[in-house]
């Protein structure tokens, strides 16, 4: 079973420039999350979908990005205008349906091999 | 609120020595912990995690780690260390069913010859 991908695996760009990245999850998988993780720093939360919904987005740092998930497959995450401080690491992950409440409902989550962004 | 503080953003051991990569975490509910290993050029894979049950838990590799409640600890360890496990390590922790995970900074683990 394939894992979960992520396109592109780099990308350069010019502060101002748009790009977007592409996050595959594993089939099947209703969750799907984005993380970041900027040079040298921890690894932080930007949103989760639940099949096409966000269910959480308090990690969005600002409406510069903007995240879809049309049809509850892929997702992806878009940066306009990107600026410098966009650089790192972006990790996507997903895992099976599951209920918000309860110790039992403890879904494990898949991470891709992340997309690094650099804005020159 | 969560969160996780990795001590050691570097940490170089010999080969055959003992592993020891820190973790200390805060959280207002009984965690999930999880420890997560990324090799170059690869994803975050999970090498453990602690739900409930016992509180030393084994993974893969030879790895595994102990959740301390009184001294909110989730210490990873490995008795002796190979080459192949060169990589960086991030600590996690995680609330109930789907909730998004909260990662310490990460340690970068180097192993001598």
């Amino acid at each position: 079973e394939a894992g979960v991908t992520q396109f592109p695996s780099h990308s350069v760009i010019e502060k101002g420039q748009t790009v977007t990245l592409r996050c595959d999850p594993i089939s099947g998988h209703d969750n799907l999350y984005w993380y970041r993780r900027v040079m040298g720093k921890e690894i932080k939360f930007l949103l989760h979908f639940v099949k096409e919904s966000k269910q959480d987005e308090s990690g969005m740092p600002n409406n510069r990005f903007l995240a879809e998930r049309t049809g509850g497959t892929y997702s992806t995450l878009k940066v306009q205008p990107a600026e410098l401080e966009d650089s790192g690491v972006y990790f996507c992950a997903s895992s099976q349906g599951g209920g918000l409440a309860g110790r039992s409902s403890y879904n494990e989550q898949f991470f891709g091999p992340g997309t690094r962004l650099t804005v020159l | 609120a969560q969160s996780v503080t990795q001590l050691g953003s570097h940490v170089s051991v010999s080969e055959g020595a003992l592993v020891l990569l820190r973790c200390n975490y805060s959280s207002s509910v009984p965690p999930y912990l999880f420890w997560y290993v990324q090799y170059p050029n690869q994803g975050l894979q999970l090498l453990l995690k602690y739900t409930t049950g016992a509180t030393l838990v084994k993974g893969i590799n030879g790895f595994e780690a102990e959740f301390k409640k009184s001294e909110t600890s989730f210490h990873l360890t490995k008795p002796s260390a190979h080459m192949s496990d060169a990589a960086e390590y991030f600590c996690a922790v995680g609330g109930t069913g789907r909730r998004a995970l909260t990662f310490g900074s990460g340690t970068r683990l180097q192993v001598q010859p």
